[in-house]
């Protein structure tokens, strides 16, 4: 089984280019997010979506735009990288299961430098 | 809004010797889960333990238990018999629903580095 598939999983920007990070998940999941680490912190929530065509704002959207045109994909894109975006960022997927609750998985991680 | 506070930044254990990582949080929501990752120097996010919070029962997953204090909003984790593998992040973390919307929030604990000491 793939899981959450996260590409590139390395990428060094320029300050002012665009980029965009790839996931795709084959479990068939309504829900996917994105997450961003920090040193120092814990995982904090970008955007997300609980189907195709539905996205909504996290805990720090700027700078970032998603879109979900089909369950399997929820690309993130940069519109313009700055230095303070450089982190690791994490796509999750999740099903919430009436008899075993929600189960969440998450990608490798993608590492992006801004210089 | 809804916080999770792990106090430890840091914490370091004789290999075999029992360790207990603390965490609390807050939310206003009553349908939630909890959960415990561990994140080793890959960074790959590795789910440890998952408690709901309408169990009672504290979760156990082999070397891994949770002490779920629901009214003191504490979960704490402990790992018995440690093993040089378990050095890693751990981060808590929190799970509600929006329920207008149908989705979920999560939103970690800051994390507590777990070194075990041969």
């Amino acid at each position: 089984n793939a899981g959450v598939t996260q590409t590139p999983k390395f990428q060094v920007l320029k300050t002012g280019q665009s980029m965009t990070l790839q996931c795709a998940q084959d479990m068939n999941h309504e829900y996917m997010s994105w997450y961003r680490q920090d040193p120092g912190m814990g995982l904090r929530l970008i955007h997300y979506s609980v189907g195709a065509g539905i996205t909504d704002q996290g805990e720090v959207p700027n700078g970032y735009n998603v879109s979900r045109s089909t369950t399997e994909d929820f690309p993130l894109r940069l519109l313009s990288a700055a230095p303070s975006q450089t982190s690791v960022y994490f796509c999750a997927s999740s099903y919430r299961d009436g008899t075993t609750g929600n189960t969440i998985y998450f990608g490798e991680g993608s590492w992006l430098t801004v210089v | 809004a809804q916080t999770v506070t792990q106090s430890q930044p840091e914490m370091s254990v004789q290999e075999a010797e029992t360790v207990t990582l603390s965490c609390t949080y807050d939310t206003s929501e009553n349908n939630y889960y909890l959960f415990w990752y561990k994140q080793p120097p890959s960074r790959q996010m590795i789910l440890v333990i998952r408690q709901e919070a309408y169990k009672q029962q504290n979760a156990t997953e082999n070397r891994f238990s949770v002490n779920f204090q629901k009214a003191a909003k504490s979960f704490s984790l402990k790992i018995s018999d440690s093993q040089l593998g378990d050095t890693a992040m751990y981060f808590c973390a929190l799970l509600t629903y929006i329920t207008n919307f149908g989705n979920e929030k999560l939103t970690f604990g800051t994390g507590t580095r777990l070194t075990i000491i041969p």
